[in-house]
């Protein structure tokens, strides 16, 4: 059984819009989050990460909000640009950083 | 949902030992995997492309001597790391390829951290 869900599979966006890429987990133990971004043929590369501790984190055009009574985040892109393009994924950990569970991963594509 | 594992989770050893971790599609078959070795600042950084039945596709700059990849069934890729030194102590995933509502998806396994004394 997967312990983080992106149900979304693919999620198409509007240039200038906002984007809302969602995450659901199952396993209260997890208290670190972290959304990763992936273009063809490379590795996912950090994105933003928040804390069992906080409920929103934000860096540039990404927030991420966390709702641990349940056991969601999402990750919102405002605006939304072309670059943004690429496969989202969310991933969780318990013990701080280590032992990561990711997600199956939600295309976004932003059209111009 | 798919569903890889990774084994051992953890393994400490010591400088000039080999070590080996599986990688394994529990429920699909997957022709493709892919090792990813993380760095700092939480990016993963692709080692190699495995496909079953034939030799992996490594990425520029990573030894294919020292890091052994065998994907010798459908769902298993197994990675190891030769003469291990302690630079080569990191959190090591794998990934596999399957067929989701159309589109091509990873799923990634929980990952393991190769510590080297």
């Amino acid at each position: 059984d997967q312990q983080v869900k992106q149900n979304s599979p693919s999620l198409s966006v509007q240039e200038g819009r906002i984007s809302i890429l969602n995450c659901d987990y199952t396993n209260s133990m997890f208290d670190y989050f972290l959304w990763y971004k992936k273009y063809p043929a490379e590795g996912p590369t950090f994105l933003i990460s928040i804390s069992s501790i906080k409920d929103k984190n934000e860096d540039g055009r990404f927030t991420v909000f966390l709702n641990k009574s349940a056991k969601h985040l999402s990750l919102h892109i405002v605006p939304s640009q072309p670059g943004d393009s690429a496969v989202y994924f969310c991933a969780a950990s318990d013990n701080y950083g280590q032992n990561f569970v990711f997600g199956p991963g939600t295309r976004l594509s932003v059209l111009p | 949902g798919a569903v890889v594992s990774q084994h051992p989770s953890r393994v400490i050893c010591k400088s000039g030992t080999s070590v080996k971790i599986e990688c394994r599609s529990l429920d699909f078959q997957a022709t493709t995997m892919f090792w990813y070795r993380q760095f700092p600042k939480q990016s993963l950084m692709l080692m190699a492309t495995s496909n079953e039945g034939s030799k992996a596709t490594y990425e520029q700059g990573v030894e294919k001597d020292k890091f052994l990849i065998n994907h010798a069934s459908l769902t298993l890729s197994t990675l190891t790391v030769t003469s291990a030194h302690p630079e080569d102590s990191s959190f090591y995933i794998c990934s596999a390829l399957a067929w989701r509502e159309g589109l091509e998806t990873q799923y990634f396994g929980p990952g393991t951290r190769l510590l080297v004394l």
